[in-house]
């Protein structure tokens, strides 16, 4: 699987949008980018994933650049509870070697009033 | 609230002591995952179930023993552990099989101390 490459920290204000970048120059044409959270004490939580186009859904936006060499999560009106470790993770989705689906160091987001 | 239950919540074994995790999803996943996450590190893949047959493990020792009684159980069998294997190990389930891009859902782990 392609590996990424995320900023280790970022800081946003609560009500602004959060632009968090992740850069997979080596992605291949069959793998995915997904985006995962974690907050502190829990489990990871799936938040997004797409192949080429832009998605959307009620967490986030995910904007694919046209060549895939990165992307950008949106979380559009950050909250206090959005604070937490967000991972960018390329995978073919497979269960097989093909495709597992492996944690990098992610982004530590931290929301403030 | 999660909708992969993973048990016991918090765990302190010996380093002679068996014990057993358990994972159970109720969603008709096909694939179940293992991994473990080290303090302040990100989730470590260790095994992968697929239709109930082990597909992956990432050279895991056999001091971890995994299990797939059935397609909505999961067990991970602890054995002869080292003080370093303490960390908290997460269990997922996806869909699996033809929708093999299907995201991951994960329990809240299970919080292991090996004294």
């Amino acid at each position: 699987d392609a590996k990424t490459t995320q900023p280790t920290s970022m800081d946003c204000a609560e009500g602004r949008a959060a632009n968090l970048p992740c850069n997979h120059s080596t992605i291949s044409g069959n793998e995915y980018v997904y985006w995962y959270r974690q907050i502190h004490s829990q489990g990871p939580q799936y938040i997004i994933h797409g192949l080429k186009n832009n998605e959307t859904n009620e967490m986030a936006s995910l904007i694919i650049t046209e060549d895939r060499k990165s992307s950008t999560l949106i979380l559009p009106h950050a909250t206090l509870r959005d604070t937490a470790v967000y991972y960018c993770i390329v995978s073919r989705g497979a269960t097989d070697s093909w495709g597992k689906l492996q944690f990098g160091a992610g982004t530590q987001v931290v929301v403030t009033p | 609230d999660t909708e992969v239950t993973q048990t016991p919540k918090h765990l302190v074994m010996g380093m002679t002591n068996k014990k057993s995790l358990k994972c159970e999803q109720h969603m008709g996943h096909r694939a179940m995952y293992w991994y473990k996450q080290k303090a302040k590190k990100p989730p470590e893949l260790m095994f992968v179930y697929s239709y109930e047959k082990l597909s992956i493990n990432e050279s895991v020792p056999s001091r971890f023993s995994p299990e797939c009684p059935n397609s909505s159980l999961l067990n991970l069998h602890l054995h002869a552990l080292q003080p370093e294997d303490s960390a908290l190990y997460l269990c997922a389930s996806s869909q699996g099989g033809y929708s093999y891009n299907s995201p991951l859902h994960f329990g809240n782990g299970t919080r292991l101390t090996v004294t």
